[in-house]
């Protein structure tokens, strides 16, 4: 069965620096991968996708994430960040079809001034 | 397009009480998918169908049931809630063709007194 782990709960960044939020899956073929965002009160919304091809993608936001087979990776990473990425990001693998999709547990970033 | 729109926003019941989360979609996907959110748990699926006439059970099925009459509607009913249904619940839509990319409503708060 498919699997999605983020390791770290809550994360704390300070404004302007860099960020990389972990996600590691467990899945026999080539996986579909997601990352989302979830601000609070609202519903989540699709950062970036990979599917095949380069495995550096980008997403909105300034968002990009690398696929890396070997280590069943998937971290998503911000050069800078700004006060409006606190957020919950979600990370999630599916194997197309309906195959279900399994989301991570989530990390939740802080931003400090 | 309105995407994926979910009633009511929130609603309080009493124990034992029933009801219906309502979801509609507009994109013409085949898949559609209730989920749950809670605290540490990231979003757990409890049903979802795959055309109109199909539905089938995901991890959190019991207390819940689903009927797919139409491609754009896809109905949530508590039997009779406990509060242990306490959550968010989000529904979803998505297609085989967008390697099941899940579109998301805006979530409604549930609280079981």
């Amino acid at each position: 069965a498919q699997s999605v782990t983020q390791p770290d709960i809550h994360i704390t960044v300070s404004e302007g620096a860099s960020l990389e939020l972990r996600c590691n899956y467990s899945y026999g073929a080539t996986p579909y991968l997601f990352w989302y965002v979830q601000s609070p009160g609202q519903g989540l919304q699709l950062l970036l996708k990979y599917f095949s091809g380069d495995t550096l993608v980008q997403g909105i936001k300034g968002f990009e994430a690398e696929f890396k087979r070997s280590q069943s990776s998937f971290n998503l990473r911000k050069p800078s960040v700004h006060w409006s990425d606190a957020a919950e990001y979600f990370c999630a693998v599916s194997s197309g079809g309906y195959q279900k999709v399994t989301f991570g547990t989530g990390t939740k970033l802080q931003v400090i001034p | 397009n309105a995407g994926v729109t979910q009633t009511p926003k929130f609603q309080v019941l009493k124990t034992g009480q029933s009801m219906t989360l309502q979801c509609a979609q507009d994109m013409n996907h085949e898949y559609m998918s209730w989920y749950r959110q809670d605290p540490g748990m990231g979003l757990r699926l409890i049903h979802y169908s795959v055309g109109a006439g199909i539905t089938d059970q995901g991890e959190v099925p019991n207390g819940y049931n689903v009927s797919r009459s139409t491609t754009e509607d896809f109905p949530l009913r508590l039997l009779s809630a406990a509060p242990s249904q306490t959550s968010v619940y989000f529904c979803a839509s998505s297609t085989e063709t967008n390697y099941n990319e899940q579109f998301f409503g805006p979530g409604t708060r549930l609280t079981v007194l």
